[in-house]
């Protein structure tokens, strides 16, 4: 079955304690993207990779870190996490090209003591 | 910078009631366009997109969405309500070459018994 998969799905930490969050596709796309989505303010963009080993900024990538070293995976990690990093994350991927669906894992809700 | 707006960050109707969510977008080059849902505890999953075809785009679940490039718009609709379509829609834009995908705030669609 064509998916994405996120894990874990529900993660509760504490300020500072880094963690990594994990993402795969088994579709063999080339574009993968991380969202946090907050009440009111829709989804909103992390961080985007185009290919391996190429990642780019979105709109808000401040405490986030993301790497791509395998097609399939694109882990987004937080280094030191705050409260207000508290939010539902989605993982998303699709075929290059502007015109493309992106596809969506099931999210990760994270909350920061 | 441009921008989605959602008009109507809930929207109630009544089952067998014509729904129509709104979404503008802010732009004087053609955008692609798409309408995500969201159910409960669940990512988002496409239901139409517009790609620079067809202005009237049908898509799952009975949906369909009319491009008017004069007004700026991308409403979605749908003839009669369905209990099941209870969720949360979202408008998404992308502009060129761009591979960012903007989303609006979202909309919260009741349907009434």
């Amino acid at each position: 079955e064509a998916q994405v998969t996120q894990n874990p799905r529900y993660l509760i930490t504490v300020t500072g304690k880094k963690l990594t969050v994990t993402c795969s596709q088994n579709m063999n796309h080339e574009y993968m993207s991380w969202y946090r989505q907050d009440p009111g303010l829709g989804l909103r963009q992390i961080y985007y990779s185009m290919n391996v080993e190429v990642t780019d900024k979105g709109d808000v990538p401040e405490g986030y870190k993301v790497s791509r070293k395998e097609k399939r995976n694109f882990p987004l990690i937080l280094e030191s996490p705050s409260p207000n990093q508290t939010s539902l994350y989605f993982c998303a991927s699709s075929l290059l090209g502007a015109q493309e669906t992106q596809y969506f894992g099931p999210g990760t809700r994270l909350l920061v003591l | 910078a441009q921008s989605v707006t959602q008009l109507g960050s809930h929207v109630s109707v009544s089952e067998g009631a014509l729904v129509l969510l709104r979404c503008n977008y802010s732009s004087s080059v053609p955008p692609y366009l798409f309408w995500y849902v969201q159910y409960p505890n669940q990512g988002l999953q496409l239901l139409l997109k517009y790609t620079s075809a067809a202005t009237l785009v049908k898509g799952i679940n009975g949906f369909e969405a009319e491009f008017k490039k004069s007004e700026t718009s991308f409403h979605l609709t749908k003839p009669s309500a369905h209990m099941s379509d209870a969720a949360e829609y979202f408008c998404a834009v992308v502009w060129g070459s761009a591979r960012q995908l903007t989303f609006g705030s979202g909309t919260q669609l009741t349907v009434l018994p």
